[in-house]
């Protein structure tokens, strides 16, 4: 079956730093990837997608990139906020899952200090 | 911004008790999933909901578990008789089409069975 697999968190950096937060997937088919991200007492938001290898996902100076050859959808972006706290869910969805149910990696904590 | 809400935002119940989680999700959408968070652990699709029917479950969408949406706006999650391993984050979703890159989530319920 399908499975998300991301790094543990939390994950503590200082303002301006450089993130990356690793994420690996397994499916059957070709899935389209995603990040979600969670900020506190809300729900989960979209942050970015791609749909196909060697897609690049970006939003808010966040980037992903699908590496089909790794099976990685890895977040990274180069100088991280402190309002950048938050969780962060790695996710997939099998194009051909009928209502495309999304499966989701644990999530990682990331906490930004000034 | 319309957006999906829940209530309660935390549910405290005795083991056998029956829970009822809702969730208001956003006017025009036509497709409602309910997925949970097990602390610690992925967050897990139960169930898919359209035209008034399920569409897909998991195999965690046992026998105690229902769903309705019973008056247009609203969109429930019943649990007949809780357990201690239902205690989770239950996040309602909506969608306005079959597309998973444009699911909305709602801030979820906490669930907590003593």
């Amino acid at each position: 079956g399908n499975s998300v697999t991301q790094m543990e968190g939390p994950v503590t950096l200082s303002e301006e730093a450089f993130l990356t937060i690793n994420c690996t997937y397994t499916a059957t088919g070709y899935p389209s990837l995603f990040w979600y991200v969670q900020y506190p007492g809300e729900g989960l938001q979209l942050l970015l997608k791609a749909t196909k290898a060697d897609d690049k996902g970006s939003n808010k100076g966040f980037e992903a990139t699908y590496r089909k050859e790794t099976t990685s959808f890895h977040l990274e972006k180069g100088s991280v906020q402190v309002s950048d706290s938050a969780v962060y869910f790695c996710a997939l969805a099998e194009p051909n899952s009928g209502y495309s149910t999304l499966t989701f990696g644990k999530g990682t904590m990331l906490l930004v200090s000034p | 911004e319309p957006e999906v809400t829940q209530t309660p935002s935390h549910q405290v119940t005795q083991m056998g008790q029956e829970v009822i989680l809702r969730c208001v999700p956003i006017s025009n959408h036509l497709y409602f999933y309910w997925y949970r968070q097990i602390l610690g652990q992925k967050v897990e699709f139960l169930v898919s909901f359209y035209n008034n029917e399920i569409s897909e479950k998991s195999e965690i969408f046992d026998d105690q578990f229902s769903v309705e949406r019973p008056d247009g706006s609203n969109f429930t999650l019943k649990i007949r008789s809780t357990k201690l391993e239902d205690s989770a984050m239950y996040f309602c979703a909506s969608v306005p089409s079959g597309r998973a890159d444009t699911q909305y989530f709602g801030p979820g319920t906490r669930l907590t069975v003593l």
